[in-house]
């Protein structure tokens, strides 16, 4: 079965460091996302992306976030300069066409800022 | 606001027996009510995705069931296994495709 793939599974960084977490989307797909879950807490729409670009992002998609989809395979996430409040779970998902278009999510990255 | 609220925010039950976990909605417009499972530090799984015309899906041994009158959906377990503890999660989403996600009820299934 077609799967998603996050890299690296668990991060631990400096405050301030930045950090890249990639993510493989299944090929066919091409709708794009990254979430993240606090621990303990519900999961958080970060950023959608589509044809290159980003859709839509939500408050938390501050500057200190960019997406991008280097290679027409990975997509990545960059935290700038990490704050301890980043420390979460982060989640890409990916779907093959929106509406009622199942979304399938990988194993997550969970990052630790020290 | 559009909201999702989920009860009851935590469910501990013996194998085998059945349960239910309820989700209400006032997210408007409408346009799909889906249920998660996920599992502890793991991302979430779909288990069902139900449109407007839809009031009962199955997956095995879940069945979900919406009431777009009353904005309401439940996810109901049948002879639960202890595979079954796990975060379940109601996302509805908006006709703009924004998923606006519950908080999950967290089941516990003791041997």
């Amino acid at each position: 079965e077609p799967e998603v793939t996050q890299t690296p599974s668990h991060q631990v960084t400096q405050m301030g460091q930045e950090v890249i977490l990639r993510c493989v989307p299944i090929s066919n797909h091409l709708y794009f996302y990254w979430y993240r879950q606090i621990l303990g807490q519900k999961v958080e729409f970060l950023v959608s992306f589509y044809n290159n670009e980003i859709s839509e992002k939500s408050e938390i998609f501050d500057d200190q976030f960019s997406v991008e989809r280097p290679d027409g395979s990975n997509f990545t996430l960059k935290i700038r300069s990490t704050k301890l409040e980043d420390s979460a779970m982060y989640f890409c998902a990916t779907r093959a066409y929106i509406g009622t278009g199942e979304l399938f999510f990988g194993e997550g990255s969970r990052l630790t800022v020290l | 606001k559009n909201q999702v609220e989920q009860s009851p925010q935590s469910l501990i039950i013996l194998e085998g027996k059945n349960c239910t976990l309820q989700c209400n909605y006032t997210v408007s417009p409408f346009s799909n009510l889906r249920w998660y499972k996920q599992d502890t530090g793991r991302g979430p799984v779909s288990l069902t995705i139900m449109t407007f015309s839809e009031n009962t899906k199955s997956n095995g041994r879940y069945t979900a069931t919406l009431d777009a009158d009353t904005k309401q959906s439940s996810l109901h377990i049948t002879a639960s296994q202890l595979s079954d503890s796990a975060s379940y999660i109601c996302v509805v989403s908006e006709s703009n495709y924004q998923l606006i996600w519950g908080a999950g009820t967290k089941l516990i299934i003791k041997p």
